[in-house]
């Protein structure tokens, strides 16, 4: 079974720059997590998809932040314009619908450098 | 909200030595409790999971247990490897929190030979 696939696996942009970052869930995975993780720190939710509706996006900074899932399937992740303290690792997981004891498989994560 | 701290790492062993990484958890509801694994230059894996009180997860050699009287989720591991050394984290799904998982900051484990 193939995993969580993200792309690109390294960036680098100069502040003020967009960028996007793509993730293609596991066939069949309903539920779609983006996650921003800081060096030293836990994953942190930015966005969940439930299908290609929005199920909670109370931590994403809409004002340079965005995010789709169109068809349900693949999702891309926007940055427009990027600043420092954006830099991190930017993880995509899959889930095969909500639920309490539901894992998340996760992929190898987009590691963002904003110079 | 739910939150997760584990202890800070790293966590630096000698082959064959007991690991123990603690995790407490705060969560509206009743959660369900996890622990994730990251190789170098890997996506986060699930390691092992609990959903009630008093279940033991247990996987490659790690276990943990779901102790709802000190919300703890302890991982334990008898004799490690230098296999193991990974970044760790404890992880919670609860229904206050729309069961999305929510993570600790991670625990990085060294094992040396």
């Amino acid at each position: 079974e193939a995993g969580v696939a993200q792309s690109p696996r390294y960036k680098i942009i100069e502040k003020r720059q967009s960028v996007a970052f793509w993730c293609n869930p596991i066939s069949g995975h309903a539920t779609l997590y983006w996650y921003q993780q800081i060096l030293g720190q836990g994953p942190k939710l930015l966005i969940q998809f439930q299908n290609n509706g929005v199920v909670d996006d109370s931590q994403l900074p809409k004002d340079r932040f965005s995010a789709e899932r169109l068809k349900g399937v693949d999702s891309t992740l926007k940055i427009q314009p990027a600043k420092l303290e954006d830099s991190a690792v930017y993880l995509c997981a899959s889930s095969l619908d909500l639920g309490r004891a539901t894992e998340a498989f996760f992929g190898q994560g987009t590691r963002l450098t904003v110079v | 909200g739910d939150s997760v701290t584990q202890m800070e790492g790293p966590v630096t062993l000698s082959e064959e030595a007991f690991l123990t990484i603690n995790c407490t958890y705060t969560a509206t509801g009743y959660p369900s409790l996890f622990w994730y694994v990251q190789y170098p230059g890997e996506g986060l894996q699930l390691l092992l999971k609990a959903t009630k009180a008093d279940d033991k997860g247990s996987n490659k050699g790690f276990e943990a247990t779901y102790r709802k009287e000190t919300t703890s989720f302890h991982l334990e591991k008898g004799s490690v490897q230098v296999s193991d050394s990974a970044v760790y984290f404890c992880a919670l799904s609860a229904p206050g929190g729309s069961y999305i998982p929510t993570f600790g900051r991670g625990t990085s484990l060294i094992v040396h030979p």
